[in-house]
């Protein structure tokens, strides 16, 4: 079974500093996606940012971007320009690929989630 | 309109009382999901369904059923609620050929 790791419960970074937030996940699977989702106070699930295993090269939206190591199966979510409106709880999550297999392939497996304060 | 409604958002309910939460959507998606959230646990996942003939149970589905009363609508009930059965749940849907979830805003289930 999939397993994803985030050991950090809380981070706190300063205001327009940067920031990352760590994931591990353990597969024996090749092909497969990624995800940071934020979770607000509002309690809103919103994805962040995905990464398809495949693709060598890391994704990056706006300010945030990951660092992909496929090997070493981490999956690290870096804010870059901090801002008050970044605190949240960040979920790392996994999904095998859809492709040729049977629907239990689109379950998203979670980690526990990191709480992230920002410092103004 | 949201894309996916839970209702309730909030409720608490006694030890032993039998409650359902609703889940509909607009998306059109095939598959629907019932998660459950708690502090320092993540996400974990209870139920899912890929079409209205097709439930299959999750990671932690003892105490709970679902039914899916059409493609949009997906129900978790608590046969007979108790207190560890408190927390934050969330209904999601997606469809193949995609990789992303569209999560509901979640029902904040206290059970006392």
């Amino acid at each position: 079974a999939q397993t994803v790791t985030q050991s950090q419960p809380e981070m706190s970074v300063q205001e327009a500093e940067t920031v990352t937030l760590s994931c591990t996940y353990d597969t024996s699977e090749s092909d497969y996606y990624l995800f940071w989702y934020k979770q607000p106070p509002s309690r809103q699930m919103i994805l962040v940012i995905r990464q398809e295993a495949y693709k060598q090269q890391n994704a990056t939206e706006n300010r945030f971007s990951v660092n992909f190591q496929k090997a070493a199966k981490s999956f690290s979510l870096k804010i870059s320009d901090s801002q008050l409106g970044d605190a949240a709880m960040y979920f790392c999550a996994y999904r095998r690929t859809h492709l040729g297999g049977s629907g239990a392939n689109s379950k998203l497996t979670f980690g526990k989630g990191i709480t992230l304060s920002v410092r103004p | 309109d949201a894309d996916v409604t839970q209702t309730p958002r909030n409720r608490i309910t006694k030890t032993g009382k039998r409650i359902m939460l609703e889940c509909s959507q607009t998306k059109g998606h095939d598959r629907m999901y019932w998660y459950r959230q708690d502090p320092g646990l993540g996400l974990r996942l209870i139920y899912y369904s890929f079409d209205v003939k097709d439930i299959n149970k999750g990671e932690i589905s003892d105490g709970y059923s679902v039914s899916r009363q059409a493609q949009a609508k997906f129900s978790l009930s608590l046969e007979s609620a108790i207190p560890n059965q408190t927390a934050l749940y969330f209904c999601a849907t997606s469809v193949p050929g995609t990789n992303g979830y569209t999560f509901g805003s979640g029902t904040r289930l206290t059970v006392v």
